[in-house]
This record gives C-alpha cells, sequence and structure tokens, in this order.
C-alpha cells in the first residue's frame, strides 16, 4: 500500500478484556516499531522488529503486551487484561532499513479503556 | 538512557520566523530527526541532522550541534497551516529513537 496503514482506527473495550491491534508496513520496509501516545505526553517506545532478527521489546510497559511480526511483514500488537492506563493512541512506524531511516508512522489506534 | 528536553507550547503570528529549540544527553549519538504532528494524526518527517551545521528546505531549517547537545528546528514565512506539535527524536547506539514530549506551536493571525 501506499503508507503504514493500522486497524482498527478506534477501539473501546472494557477493563479486563483482551484487544489485538493491527499494523502493515509499506511493502519492502525491513524495519517495523510500535509506540504508544498518551494525551499531552510524548510517543513512548515499545517495541521494533527489524528483518529476521529477536525484536527489541525493551519498551514493552508490562507482560500483557505482546506483539508479532509474521512473515517479516503484518504485525499485531496484543494487551492481555486491559488496564484504564493503557488507554493512548498506538502507532505503529516502517522503516526501510534500520534505526538511521525515516520512520513513516500509521494514523494509529485510539484505544479507550473504559 | 536519554533525556530530551523541549519547550511545551510556543505562540507566532502569521509570517513571521519562530525557532524551535531541543537539547538532549545522550551517549552513542547518531543522529536526530524533527517530526510534524497535527492534532489527531499522524507524525511526519520534517528533516534528520547526523552531522553539525544547517540542512535547510524550504522553509523549514534544521540544526544540529553535537558538541552542545543541541538542536533548532527554524520556520519561515509562518502559515496558519504550521500550527502542530514538533518533536524532536534522538538516535542513539543500536536504540530506537526516543521521541521528546514534542513543542505545540499555534500560529495567530
Amino acid at each position: 500500500g501506499a503508507g503504514v496503514s493500522q486497524s482498527p482506527s478506534n477501539k473501546v473495550t472494557e477493563k479486563g478484556k483482551d484487544v489485538e491491534l493491527r499494523c502493515d508496513p509499506i511493502s519492502g520496509h525491513t524495519a517495523l516499531y510500535w509506540y504508544r501516545q498518551s494525551l499531552g505526553q510524548g510517543l513512548e517506545f515499545l517495541i521494533y522488529f527489524q528483518g529476521n532478527s529477536a525484536p527489541d521489546k525493551s519498551g514493552l510497559p508490562s507482560d500483557r503486551f505482546s506483539a508479532e511480526r509474521t512473515g517479516g511483514s503484518v504485525s499485531t500488537l496484543t494487551i492481555q487484561r486491559t488496564q484504564q492506563e493503557d488507554s493512548a493512541v498506538y502507532l505503529c512506524a516502517s522503516s526501510s532499513t534500520g534505526t538511521n531511516s525515516p520512520l513513516h508512522f500509521g494514523n494509529g489506534t485510539r484505544l479507550t479503556v473504559t | 538512557g536519554q533525556n530530551i528536553d523541549q519547550p511545551t507550547e510556543m505562540t507566532a503570528t502569521e509570517g513571521a520566523i519562530v525557532q524551535i529549540n531541543c537539547t538532549y544527553q545522550t551517549s552513542g549519538f547518531n543522529g536526530l530527526f524533527w517530526y510534524q504532528q497535527h492534532a489527531g494524526e499522524a507524525p511526519t518527517f520534517l528533516s534528520y541532522n547526523v552531522l553539525d551545521g544547517l540542512e535547510e528546505k524550504g522553509r523549514f531549517s534544521s540544526f544540529l550541534s553535537r558538541s552542545k547537545g543541541y538542536s533548532y528546528l527554524l520556520l519561515k514565512e509562518l502559515q496558519m497551516k504550521d500550527s502542530a506539535s514538533y518533536l524532536c527524536a534522538v538516535l542513539a547506539g543500536n536504540t530506537p529513537l526516543v521521541f521528546g514530549k514534542g513543542t505545540r506551536l499555534s500560529v495567530i493571525a
């Protein structure tokens, strides 16, 4: 596709439920990132995939968060047993090579946990 | 870790020039990015500096001083559509990009 695609654009869920957020990166981009952005806060790094290397999971805030990237393309971020503090915009980005290439962001998924 | 500082908010007049500063402390510096983010939209790439000096791109310029841990984004001939948040982000070592909290710029008539 022309850009990074994320779905759903909005998700409202009840506390304690699991959610899955999807990211379809730009075709051919080997690097994929997940960030989250809370109101008035900066972008918080969550996880980074580069090619076939083991992902950098250092930003995941708890073991309720996990992500996978199948076939080097589409990625899914899963949040189990959601909490209200998980409410944020979850942004996915991809880049053509490694860390010094510009990131291209999707429009994000706005997650609201009630 | 990295520490990135930029002003929270700025206001400037249409047609004027504004400079948005960013200071950082890090080891293994590999480059600095500026992104623009309109409210409710995704961040979009503006500039990348890895060497000292000024990079000019149309109405936008970005400056870097590695020895001072300092960068600025300069916006000339401000337009109302430039009202947005401007995010400074630092690349260091092999870690993914770390973002500052952003500067919300309001352009007024």
